[in-house]
């Protein structure tokens, strides 16, 4: 049964750098088959994709988000990792890591709320 | 960026009613277009993909169709866990969500 855990820490200053990790079971993020992505949701409103990693480690992000985002892989974990530069208010929001391809995004972390916050 | 519109925003219900979720595409997605339902607290759940073919596990109450830039949810009998949030996204262009419709009693 694959799994995904993110993990990270829960509050942020304003201006710094907001870091989470996607922990994956039951499946190899290597497998070249999927793309593992970051989608979020600020506190009441719609859904975020935020980017993408397929093997390899190439990646996709948002364009609104390009200039602040970097995603990485560590394989010999199997994890997969966000950051996101000069955060403010407007970053706060539940953050998901989740896996996707041509059905969707099938398998989603359960989700971790990131407040930026002085 | 291709842009998703949903409606209405609010569709008030009841258990038994069959009810129809509108996506709208700013362009032609062709049939990338996946549909998700979404509980409080909870991680989104895949329910349709690629337009009309439903995800592991997803009763058949709930069905998709369209292609190009207009799409539906149907759900033929309301349960009582199916009031939530549904979203439709796109993968024809990158991916991107529509902003919800929230299913409500």
């Amino acid at each position: 049964q694959l799994q995904l855990q993110e993990s990270g820490p829960r509050l942020v200053k304003p201006s710094e750098t907001l870091a989470l990790t996607c922990s994956v079971s039951g499946a190899s993020i290597s497998s070249g088959t999927y793309y593992w992505g970051w989608i979020r949701q600020p506190p009441g409103k719609g859904l975020e994709w935020i980017g993408s990693m397929y093997e390899r480690g190439s990646t996709q992000y948002n364009a609104s988000l390009k200039s602040r985002v970097t995603m990485s892989v560590d394989t010999s974990k199997n994890q997969f990792s966000l950051k996101l530069t000069s955060v403010t208010a407007a970053d706060t929001a539940v953050y998901y890591c989740a896996r996707h391809g041509p059905r969707g995004f099938d398998y989603w972390g359960q989700g971790t709320l990131v407040t930026v916050s002085s | 960026e291709i842009v998703l519109t949903q409606s209405p925003a609010t569709l008030s219900s009841s258990p038994g009613e069959a009810v129809t979720l509108s996506c709208r595409a700013s362009q032609n997605v062709n049939n990338y277009l996946a549909w998700y339902q979404q509980k409080p607290g909870q991680a989104p759940r895949l329910l349709i993909y690629d337009a009309s073919n439903r995800a592991t596990g997803i009763p058949a109450r709930f069905s998709g169709s369209g292609s190009g830039t207009d799409f539906t949810l149907t759900i033929s009998s309301l349960e009582p866990e199916d009031f939530a949030v549904y979203y439709c996204q796109q993968r024809y262009n990158w991916w991107t969500f529509g902003q919800g419709t929230k299913v409500e009693v």
